[in-house]
């Protein structure tokens, strides 16, 4: 079965301070994977996107690795802000099927002053 | 000033009404997506449209249903048949189908049963 599995499911961190989140699939074949940032109640939005030959992008404060060997990314995110307050959702691209797109469940993160 | 529009954010649906969730996209994209997020899981697709007048069920599409008669509008029907429909609704649009496309999403709409 294609899953997506994230953790920790949720973590506080004080401002200031860097947090990884990880993400391991057993989607395959793998055809890319994206990290998305969903405000409460707000749709999720593009933080990256990573193809099989790619093991590492940034976006700003946000650094996203990837190892297809051991099918493991994770997200980390630098110097963290207040409005770094929000779900992060892995989501991994399976190449059979029509390039469905299965989704984590999140890691919700709270950062506090 | 391009994007992918929900309406409405919040609504309300009664025991054994049909409820119509609305999603518009100005961004000319081909393929347009319905998902549901229930707290703490995955995000999960109910029906898919590749092109105009045409869509296909996801994994989740028993008591819904949607249509296609235009390139910009992907409207979903939660029908009386759907047990369980309290959740928040997600609409999303790429420029083609298939995940190696950027999906663009709308802010969503909550619904609830009372």
């Amino acid at each position: 079965k294609n899953q997506v599995e994230q953790s920790p499911q949720s973590l506080i961190i004080l401002e200031g301070k860097n947090c990884t989140l990880q993400c391991n699939y057993t989607v395959s074949p793998f055809s890319n994977l994206r990290w998305y940032k969903q405000d409460t109640g707000r749709g999720p939005v593009s933080l990256t996107i990573m193809t099989f030959s790619e093991n590492t992008k940034s976006n700003g404060r946000y650094t996203a690795t990837l190892d297809a060997d051991t099918k493991q990314s994770s997200l980390h995110i630098t110097a963290s802000q207040l409005s770094d307050s929000a779900s992060y959702i892995c989501v991994v691209s399976i190449k059979a099927a029509g390039n469905k797109l299965t989704f984590g469940g999140g890691t919700r993160v709270l950062v506090k002053p | 000033d391009g994007g992918i529009t929900q309406s409405p954010k919040y609504l309300f649906r009664k025991e054994g009404q049909n409820v119509t969730l609305s999603c518009e996209q100005n961004l000319n994209h081909d393929a347009m997506y319905w998902y549901r997020q229930d707290p703490g899981q995955g995000l999960r697709l109910i029906y898919y449209s590749q092109i105009v007048n045409d869509f296909q069920k996801g994994d989740i599409a028993e008591g819904y249903s949607v249509s296609r008669e235009k390139k910009e509008s992907f409207p979903l029907t939660v029908t009386s048949a759907q047990k369980n429909p309290t959740a928040f609704y997600l609409c999303a649009s790429s420029i083609d189908w298939g995940g190696g496309y950027e999906a663009f999403f709308g802010q969503g709409t909550r619904l609830t049963v009372v």
